[in-house]
C-alpha cells in the first residue's frame, strides 16, 4: 500500500540552527512532491514545490531536496527563528489528488 | 483579497443530526476539495470536483455527501451515518487537479465536534 512517512518526533531546536525534516514514501512515483506549513488552527499554507528531475531548491531559508532513488524529500530551514514554528507537511500527487505526510511539528526556541 | 472562506469556525452537534459545512472560493480555481485531519494523522481526501456539476469520492466518503452547483461553492454534508464525525475538516482550491503541479489553496477550517 501507498505510505507517506514523516518524522514521527516533534523537532525542537535552538534559534539560528538548521531543522531538517523527512518525507519518506513508498508505493509512489511521484512526478513532483510538495511542502506545506501549517500553524496551530489554521489550514495549511503552500511553501514549495520540487519536481522529479530536480535534485534541490530553495527559497529564502528554506531547501528541499529530492531523491527519487531513496524515495525521499528533505527539508531544510536554516537560520531558524521562533516565527518558523509550525507544523510542515509534505504531500505527493496521486491521481488527480494530493496526499500528505502526517507533519513534524517543528519549536525553535529563542 | 482572494481566497477561500470557511463557515463556521466551530460547529457542535448533536448525534444523529446531519450538518453542512460552508467552504466558498473567490480565486476562480476550477477544483475543489474536502479533507479531514485528526490528531497525529495526515489529512485525509473525502470528496473532490474538478468542475461544475461533477465530483469524485476520495479515500474516506463514506457517511459524507457534497454537492458543486456553482464554481465558487463546495458544502460538504456530514451525514449521521459516519462513525466518527468529530474532526477538523479542510476546504482546498487549486487551478486543475493536482496531477498538473498546482498546489492547494487552504480555507482556514472547520473544527466540528459532535456529542
Amino acid at each position: 500500500s501507498q505510505k507517506i512517512e514523516q518524522n514521527s518526533e516533534a523537532l525542537n531546536i535552538q534559534e539560528g540552527k538548521t531543522a531538517t525534516l523527512t518525507c519518506n514514501y513508498t508505493n509512489y512515483s511521484p512526478a513532483y512532491l510538495q511542502w506545506y506549513r501549517q500553524d496551530p488552527g489554521r489550514g495549511p499554507v503552500f511553501l514549495l514545490l520540487i519536481r522529479e528531475n530536480e535534485k534541490e531548491k530553495r527559497k529564502e531559508r528554506l531547501k528541499v531536496t529530492f531523491d527519487t532513488t531513496l524515495k525521499q524529500s528533505l527539508f531544510h530551514i536554516t537560520a531558524s527563528q521562533p516565527a518558523d514554528s509550525a507544523t510542515y507537511l509534505c504531500a505527493l500527487p496521486n491521481d488527480y489528488k494530493l496526499s500528505f505526510g502526517a507533519g513534524t511539528t517543528v519549536t525553535v526556541r529563542a | 483579497d482572494g481566497g477561500i472562506t470557511q463557515s463556521p469556525k466551530y460547529l457542535f452537534r448533536k448525534e444523529g443530526q446531519n450538518v453542512t459545512l460552508s467552504c466558498e472560493q473567490n480565486l476562480n480555481h476550477d477544483a475543489m476539495y474536502w479533507y479531514r485531519q485528526d490528531p497525529g494523522q495526515g489529512l485525509r481526501l473525502i470528496y473532490y470536483s474538478q468542475i461544475v456539476n461533477d465530483f469524485q469520492k476520495g479515500d474516506i466518503a463514506e457517511g459524507y455527501s457534497v454537492s458543486r452547483e456553482k464554481k465558487e461553492s463546495f458544502p460538504l454534508t456530514v451525514t449521521s451515518a459516519q462513525k466518527n464525525p468529530t474532526a477538523f475538516y479542510l476546504c482546498a482550491s487549486s487551478i486543475v487537479g493536482s496531477s498538473y503541479n498546482s498546489p492547494l489553496h487552504f480555507g482556514n477550517g472547520t473544527r466540528l465536534t459532535v456529542t
